[in-house]
């Protein structure tokens, strides 16, 4: 099973703005728009932030924003806040062959 | 508002199967274009998809897990469940079960996860 490629660490201050990118191939990221986000707390259950590529469910602040460029998804995390040092993950669908293939995670510190 | 919980043995020996199942709450798993799945989280790693599986008994596997998994609904019970076979300590993880937007029709295309259940930490020991 394939596996999407996100940076293992990324940081900013309060009020700052990040970026987590999350790489693929044209046989998953690129070919679909079905690109999700999660954010994961430890010791709590993951939660759906962007799903689509750019939309947000209900309830998740406009602070969240998702892109896509090629084979290349990100998540964009402006305003930080500290509630928002967690793991965050990218999902995509990877065809009829693999389905549904994450990222290994990316650990978000808010200095 | 949809719930899932998991059940069943937290500690399983290797080599034996690994069976968990996962109740749904406030909705019907029979809905048209969402399916269920598990994913893990083995200690310090990240996020794994096992498998998903459509009310109508449609199943789709990890290919790294496919040789050793089934998975099964039970719709009149609102349940559906994971069979894992010939577990090693590498199977030990946190197992999450999830609802999963999909498409059905003449391709069928797996999409988003919400929600999650709270996660079950399963341990492969003797």
């Amino acid at each position: 099973q394939p596996a999407l490629t996100q940076p293992a660490s990324v940081s900013g201050s309060p009020g700052q703005s990040i970026t987590i990118s999350c790489t693929g191939t044209s046989s998953d990221v690129g070919s679909y728009n079905l690109v999700s986000w999660y954010q994961h707390h430890p010791g709590k259950a993951p939660k759906l932030i962007i799903y689509e590529v750019t939309k947000r469910p209900s309830g998740v602040p406009n602070r969240f924003s998702g892109s896509k460029s090629g084979n290349t998804a990100s998540l964009t995390i402006s305003g930080l806040q500290a509630e928002d040092e967690a793991d965050y993950y990218c999902c995509s669908y990877a065809g009829s062959t693999f389905f549904v293939i994450f990222g290994g995670g990316t650990k978000l510190t808010v200095l | 508002q949809l719930q899932l919980q998991e059940s069943g043995p937290r500690l399983v020996k290797p080599s034996e199967t690994l069976s968990l199942t996962c109740t749904v709450s406030g909705g019907s798993i029979s809905r048209d274009n969402y399916y269920w799945g598990w994913i893990r989280q083995p200690p310090g790693k990240g996020l794994e998809w096992i498998g998903t599986i459509y009310y109508s008994g449609k199943t789709y596997y990890s290919t790294s897990l496919k040789s050793r998994l089934t998975m099964s609904v039970d719709t009149s019970k609102n349940q559906f469940s994971l069979n894992l076979r010939s577990v090693t300590a590498a199977d030990t993880a946190v197992y999450y079960c999830v609802r999963h937007r999909g498409s059905v029709g003449m391709v069928t295309t797996l999409n988003w996860f919400d929600p999650w259940g709270q996660g079950t930490l399963v341990t492969v020991s003797s």
